[in-house]
């Protein structure tokens, strides 16, 4: 069965501007997780979306935003780039219950 | 609040055995998970402990303590491509995974 697929994985954006990312989770998950990692901070947590609800989220400013739709595929948005946005953008799908979760290759955003 | 530490980086040889140290407060707790993540890679999922004790799986094993909020995942006759980063993992709760920021592993010859 296909994997987590995210899109784009490679993108380049200037300062200001604004970003959306997809995830796509294995078929049959309903929980998606979003986390940034950057070489300094690791692995951060974002959000996570169930049945296209926000169920958590992690310390991050009003800029960080998400959004679940109806087939689980996730997206997330940041408005205003900064250059410390900069990272790989990783989601994860899980089922939900104790079991592991399943990351997608991520996509890399640059902002000059 | 929730806060997880392990080592930012350790160094080992090929062959030997090596225990890579995670310790974690939480609010809430539904196991302990390590995942393994090569340079570029996505993680990929190593070990699930949710009981005390030692889980052996071929090569690595991880052992829990919940009443010392410790945890160990401990990597026998190392490869070279055991090199990589070992990350912890808490969930609070069923609804999200918050990692540790990941202890990178070289392994030299």
């Amino acid at each position: 069965k296909a994997g987590v697929t995210q899109t784009p994985r490679y993108l380049i954006k200037t300062r200001g501007q604004q970003v959306t990312l997809s995830c796509s989770p294995i078929s049959g998950h309903r929980s998606v997780s979003w986390y940034q990692q950057t070489p300094g901070q690791g692995l951060q947590f974002l959000f996570e979306y169930f049945s296209e609800t926000q169920r958590n989220k992690g310390n991050f400013p009003g800029r960080f935003s998400g959004r679940q739709f109806s087939n689980s595929r996730s997206e997330m948005n940041v408005s205003t780039l900064e250059l410390g946005d900069s990272a790989l953008y990783l989601c994860a799908s899980w089922t939900g219950s104790n079991t592991e979760a399943f990351f997608g290759q991520g996509t890399r955003l640059t902002v000059v | 609040g929730q806060n997880i530490d392990q080592p930012t980086e350790m160094t080992a040889t090929e062959g030997a055995i090596v225990q890579i140290n995670c310790t974690y407060q939480t609010s809430g707790f539904n196991g302990l998970f390590w995942y393994q993540q090569h340079a570029g890679e996505a993680p990929t999922f190593l070990s699930y402990n949710v009981l005390d004790g030692l889980e052996e799986k071929g090569r690595f094993s991880s052992f829990l303590s919940r009443s010392k909020g410790y945890s160990y995942l401990l990597l026998k006759e190392l490869q070279m491509k055991d090199s990589a980063s070992y990350l912890c993992a808490v969930p609070p709760n069923n609804n999200d995974m918050r990692f540790g920021a990941g202890t990178r592993l070289t392994v030299k010859p």
